[in-house]
């Protein structure tokens, strides 16, 4: 069956240090693939979006990679601040799923002091 | 410019009853959806509004009902409560509904099914 994978348990680090959180995904012929930001009580917010022929995709400290042979999709945060604990989503289009986005679970971040 | 906004923002229910949950975006979106987020679970779609006008089934549409009252207002109907249906449900909307589109979400409504 089709389905997109983020680690489920939570990840703990050092403030200053890089996250970096993994999307992987089978079945799919992604074009492109979003991701995004959940705090506690509230709605996904978008960080990044990046399309199937890019490799890289930069924002501030965020960093989006694109392996489409791999199938997976890493997200990286630099130099990490208490601020970026959240929950962080990732989101595939396939261009099969006409409007649909087919969501991960999420991966908790915790940056600890 | 307040985004999207849902009501309500908590709400319980007894097996059977049934509600309304409202959205409405301020944006002049096209498009608009409903998720249903469970823990351990991805977001999944129940339906979407690809326009003014259209609604479309999503990945779980049994149990809920829709309308596209306007341009920026899509509402969630459950016409008959059932314990399953506990979760979070949150409205979103996009610009056009192409596939490069970003999604702005709101709030969410918290449901429990009793």
């Amino acid at each position: 069956s089709q389905k997109i994978e983020q680690n489920s348990e939570a990840l703990n680090i050092q403030e200053g240090k890089t996250a970096t959180l993994t999307c992987n995904y089978t079945n799919y012929s992604p074009a492109y693939l979003q991701w995004y930001r959940q705090d506690p009580g509230r709605g996904p917010v978008f960080l990044l979006l990046i399309r199937e022929n890019e490799k890289e995709k930069r924002k501030e400290r965020l960093k989006v990679t694109f392996d489409t042979t791999l199938k997976q999709s890493l997200f990286h945060i630099t130099a990490s601040q208490p601020a970026d604990s959240a929950t962080y989503l990732c989101a595939l289009d396939t261009m099969d799923s006409n409007y649909q986005l087919i969501w991960g679970a999420g991966t908790k971040l915790i940056i600890k002091p | 410019n307040a985004g999207v906004t849902q009501t309500p923002k908590f709400q319980v229910l007894k097996t059977g009853q049934s509600m309304t949950l409202q959205c409405a975006q301020d944006m002049n979106h096209n498009s608009m959806y409903w998720y249903r987020q469970d823990p351990g679970m991805g977001l999944r779609l129940i339906y979407y509004s690809a326009s003014e006008g259209t609604t479309d089934k999503g990945e779980v549409p049994n149990g809920y009902n829709v309308s596209r009252l306007n341009k920026r207002e899509f509402s969630l109907r459950l016409e008959s409560a059932a314990p399953s249906q506990t979760s979070v449900y949150f409205c979103a909307s996009t610009p056009s509904g192409i596939h490069t589109d970003t999604q702005y979400f709101g709030p969410g409504t918290r449901l429990t099914v009793l």
